[in-house]
């Protein structure tokens, strides 16, 4: 199964833009890319996902490079709610039980 | 809909009790998960359904654990005897199908400590 890099943590002031990085080299070319973020005390929520074209929802943007290695999800003003981590998963078209699996996602703190 | 709701939000037992965690999912959903997560393993699959049959338990720690679907609004997860090691988060989730495009809703989650 492909896998997937992100950074440990990052910090954001509030009503900043936030860009959360997600490193996925070995991605097959039948792979979306899902993000997902848990806040405190919560069951992991879903946020965006992708597969060539860059996405926009109200929640959030997803920017994926040209070569599908490497994706951003973007926060455009983040807020103080916007504090978790943020999971960002591979899923195979072509693999009907392939279940979402989680990694250890990016810590986003978000400064006042 | 309410969303994916689990009971208890909090449970406290001693070793060797049985423990039982309640789900029900999002209506409409043929799908269900269990998750469990840990500071050490993050979060896990332990058992998943599709109209209430098991289809892949191969996550599921040990005998101890047992999950059951009876009907397409209830699920439950099972521990006999509990230990201190099954301390975690364990989460239900729902979906309609697992389509790659599939978004999962997840509930809030059962704190389980185990003394």
């Amino acid at each position: 199964d492909a896998k997937t890099t992100q950074p440990n943590s990052m910090e954001s002031n509030e009503e900043e833009p936030v860009h959360l990085p997600c490193n996925h080299s070995t991605i097959s070319g039948t792979d979306y890319i899902h993000w997902y973020r848990q806040l405190p005390s919560q069951g992991p929520e879903y946020v965006i996902h992708g597969l060539t074209s860059n996405v926009n929802n109200r929640m959030a943007s997803l920017a994926i490079a040209e070569d599908r290695k490497s994706s951003t999800l973007i926060l455009h003003r983040a807020t103080l709610r916007d504090a978790a981590v943020y999971y960002c998963i591979l899923r195979d078209l072509n693999n009907a039980g392939n279940m979402l699996t989680f990694g250890g996602g990016t810590r986003l703190m978000v400064k006042p | 809909d309410a969303g994916v709701i689990q009971s208890p939000r909090h449970e406290v037992t001693e070793m060797g009790q049985e423990v039982t965690l309640r789900c029900k999912p999002i209506s409409g959903h043929d799908y269900l998960f269990w998750y469990r997560q840990t500071m050490m393993r993050g979060l896990e699959l332990l058992i998943y359904f599709n109209n209430n049959v098991p289809i892949d338990d191969s996550g599921m720690p040990e005998d101890r654990f047992s999950a059951k679907m009876p009907n397409a609004s209830f699920s439950t997860l099972k521990i006999q005897p509990s230990e201190p090691r099954d301390s975690a988060v364990y989460f239900c989730a729902s979906s309609f199908s697992v389509r790659a495009n599939e978004k999962l809703f997840f509930g809030s989650g059962t704190q389980l400590s185990v003394l």
